[in-house]
């Protein structure tokens, strides 16, 4: 059974830092993984997809990567501001069972502090 | 407007009674799930859909309902409701079973008194 793992589960910074998300997971036989953004009472923004064969993937200051072959995800985000306060979701999309559901993690909750 | 809506946002109901949580999108999705967000649960599977008329169990079924007579529209309903199933429930739509982004909607807060 997949399992995603989120460290650190809180993380506060002040304001202008790089920084790291991790993500883990136990199966390396994934199609591909995505990172959300969540926001309090709010629903998901997706935020990057990452498919099985690449890399990494960037979208303005943050930047995804992904080994498969050791069961790890990093969001980068760099230059932090308090708009990125949120919590961050990994999850990695798994088999053809389910639909190919999506398997979360349970998110760093990030805060940026002015 | 464009994309996926979920209805209500917010519902208290009793135990034993039937409710129903809408969710419709619009950019004619094949596939559509249903997940409930928990604290120290994550977000689970409740059922998906990979078409009109096709649906299927996820990782907790069990007190659930669901129908798709229309690729637009997926409702969830709990037909006998617990307080187990207070929780914040999701929707999700992608496109097809390619590599696509999932996309949610706003949540619906369920409270069971």
């Amino acid at each position: 059974k997949q399992e995603v793992t989120q460290i650190p589960a809180a993380l506060s910074v002040p304001e202008g830092e790089n920084l790291v998300l991790n993500c883990s997971f136990t199966d390396s036989a994934i199609y591909n993984l995505q990172w959300f953004r969540q926001d309090p009472g709010k629903g998901l923004t997706s935020l990057l997809l990452i498919q099985s064969s690449q890399r990494e993937q960037t979208s303005g200051r943050l930047n995804a990567s992904l080994d498969k072959s050791s069961g790890r995800s990093t969001l980068y985000i760099a230059a932090s501001q308090p708009g990125d306060s949120a919590t961050y979701l990994c999850a990695v999309r798994v088999g053809e069972t389910s639909g190919s559901r999506l398997t979360f993690g349970e998110g760093t909750q990030l805060t940026v502090n002015p | 407007d464009a994309g996926i809506t979920q209805s209500p946002r917010y519902k208290i109901t009793e135990t034993g009674r039937q409710v129903t949580l809408m969710c419709h999108q619009t950019w004619s999705h094949s596939y559509m799930f249903w997940y409930r967000q928990d604290l120290g649960h994550g977000l689970r599977l409740i059922y998906y859909s990979a078409a009109a008329d096709i649906t299927d169990k996820g990782e907790v079924p069990d007190g659930y309902v669901v129908s798709r007579s229309k690729t637009e529209n997926f409702p969830l309903t709990l037909e006998s409701a617990t307080r187990s199933q207070t929780s914040v429930y999701f929707c999700a739509s992608r496109q097809g079973p390619s590599n696509t982004e999932a996309f949610f909607g706003q949540g619906t807060r369920l409270t069971v008194v």
